[in-house]
């Protein structure tokens, strides 16, 4: 079964500090995997899609990285400000076009 | 039901069809979210619903898509005269209100795939 886990479920860090937030798949066959922002109220907002043969993609402060021996993945945020304060979240695709979508990190940035 | 529930699961249609897509959210779940998936492509915000507010339409594509919401439940989004373009999955979510914290999670429905021929 296609699964996609996220963890933590939810985090709360200080204005400024670094944070990584995890994601595991079992998905198969591995297409690419997106991380997607989702601000409050808004829709999920694409931040980096990386295929099989990328291990890792920058946009700005945030960077992911790609380990699709292990299936994993990872989006590290740095010097986090208080609009990174959104869910995450991790999606993975098949090359049939069929996602499966983490839960989600809720990640609070406080002042 | 124990999550959010689409119907129907997939569905052909000719071109210049009207087609109407429901979603059922998890019990207690006041925002309903549509997006819209094409093959290969991320995800595509479509309409939001939070409580009795009115609903965010910003990412509705055109006019011939519209959706309904009956209360704090069901669901329905519509699109008039199909074209080949609107060949994709649309995915609807649900979760808890959001709240200062923000702390809730979307939990989506299966989807419904649309084929316009």
């Amino acid at each position: 079964k296609n699964q996609v886990e996220q963890s933590p479920q939810s985090l709360i860090i200080l204005e400024g500090k670094n944070c990584t937030l995890q994601c595991n798949y079992t998905v198969s066959p591995f297409s690419n995997l997106r991380w997607y922002k989702q601000d409050t109220g808004r829709g999920p907002v694409s931040l980096t899609i990386m295929t099989f043969s990328e291990n890792t993609k920058s946009n700005g402060r945030y960077t992911a990285t790609l380990d699709a021996d292990t299936k994993q993945s990872s989006l590290h945020i740095t010097a986090s400000q208080l609009s990174d304060s959104a869910s995450y979240i991790c999606v993975v695709a098949t090359n049939a076009g069929k996602s499966t979508f983490g839960d989600g990190t809720t990640l609070t940035v406080k002042p | 039901g124990a999550g959010v529930s689409q119907s129907p699961s997939n569905k052909v249609t000719e071109k210049g069809k009207d087609v109407e897509l429901r979603c059922d959210p998890i019990s207690g779940h006041t925002a309903l979210y549509w997006y819209r998936q094409r093959l290969g492509q991320g995800l595509e915000f479509l309409i939001y619903f939070q409580g009795n507010s009115a609903p965010d339409k910003s990412g509705l594509p055109s006019d011939r898509f519209s959706a309904e919401r009956t209360g704090e439940s069901v669901s329905t989004l519509t699109i008039q005269r199909t074209q080949q373009e609107d060949s994709a999955v649309y995915l609807c979510a649900s979760s808890l209100p959001w709240t200062s914290g923000g702390e809730e999670t979307q939990y989506f429905g299966p989807g419904t795939r649309l084929l316009v021929l």
